[in-house]
């Protein structure tokens, strides 16, 4: 049981260039999230998606595009990169509303740097 | 008002002191909070759930003021692998959770 896991670890762009992250989860939940860390913030959420083939904005999702094609797979894809883009990404997963709020799930991270 | 706002340190403690941070919150309807920890380069991970007054959890405890709007963690006995980022979580919807930025803990020998 692996739980949350993220491709790549750490990647390097050029302003302009795409790339996709992909987060995979194999505890069969149904909500999964995309956020952003940056130095001094918290983390901020960019997509969700509350099942399979469904996706919803978060608090700051310019910039992204998300996909949930299957249950356990969600994708966060930059088309264009920008520096402001340089973050950390962590996806996170909960296996759905549980009566107070759900508590998440983290992968390790994806570290992006935008040149 | 941030949504959700943290001291954001750094605590610096001799092991075996007791410390407390205070997270404020702006959203008077959430019902649950949480607390995470943070180690350095790593993901966050689920400390403390919070739904009514407190929750306590041997050396962690968690408190709430709804009146005052803000969460309190306090750590007894503190340890050296109790160094790390203490993050205040607050629902602003089922799927929507505000993180505060974090409060930094070193615990020193």
């Amino acid at each position: 049981n692996a739980g949350v896991t993220q491709t790549p670890k750490f990647r390097v762009l050029k302003t302009g260039q795409s790339m996709t992250l992909l987060c995979a989860q194999d505890m069969n939940h149904e909500y999964m999230y995309w956020y952003r860390q940056d130095p001094g913030m918290g983390l901020r959420l960019i997509h969700y998606s509350v099942g399979e083939g469904t996706t919803a904005k978060g608090e700051v999702p310019d910039g992204y595009n998300v996909s949930r094609l299957k249950k356990q797979n969600f994708l966060l894809g930059l088309e264009s990169a920008a520096p402001s883009q340089t973050s950390v990404y962590f996806c996170a997963s909960t296996a759905g509303t549980e009566p107070l709020g759900p508590s998440q799930y983290f992968g390790p991270g994806t570290r992006l740097l935008v040149l | 008002r941030k949504e959700v706002e943290q001291d954001p340190g750094p605590f610096n403690v001799p092991e075996g002191a007791t410390v407390a941070f205070n997270c404020t919150y702006s959203n008077s309807a959430s019902q649950s909070f949480f607390w995470y920890r943070q180690d350095c380069r790593k993901e966050p991970k689920l400390l403390m759930s919070v739904y009514s007054s407190g929750n306590e959890d041997g050396r962690f405890t968690a408190q709430l003021n709804r009146a005052s709007q803000y969460i309190s963690l306090l750590i007894r006995d503190s340890k050296l692998s109790d160094s790390a980022t203490y993050l205040c979580v607050v629902p602003y919807n089922n799927n929507d959770m505000r993180f505060g930025a974090g409060t930094r803990l070193t615990v020193k020998p």
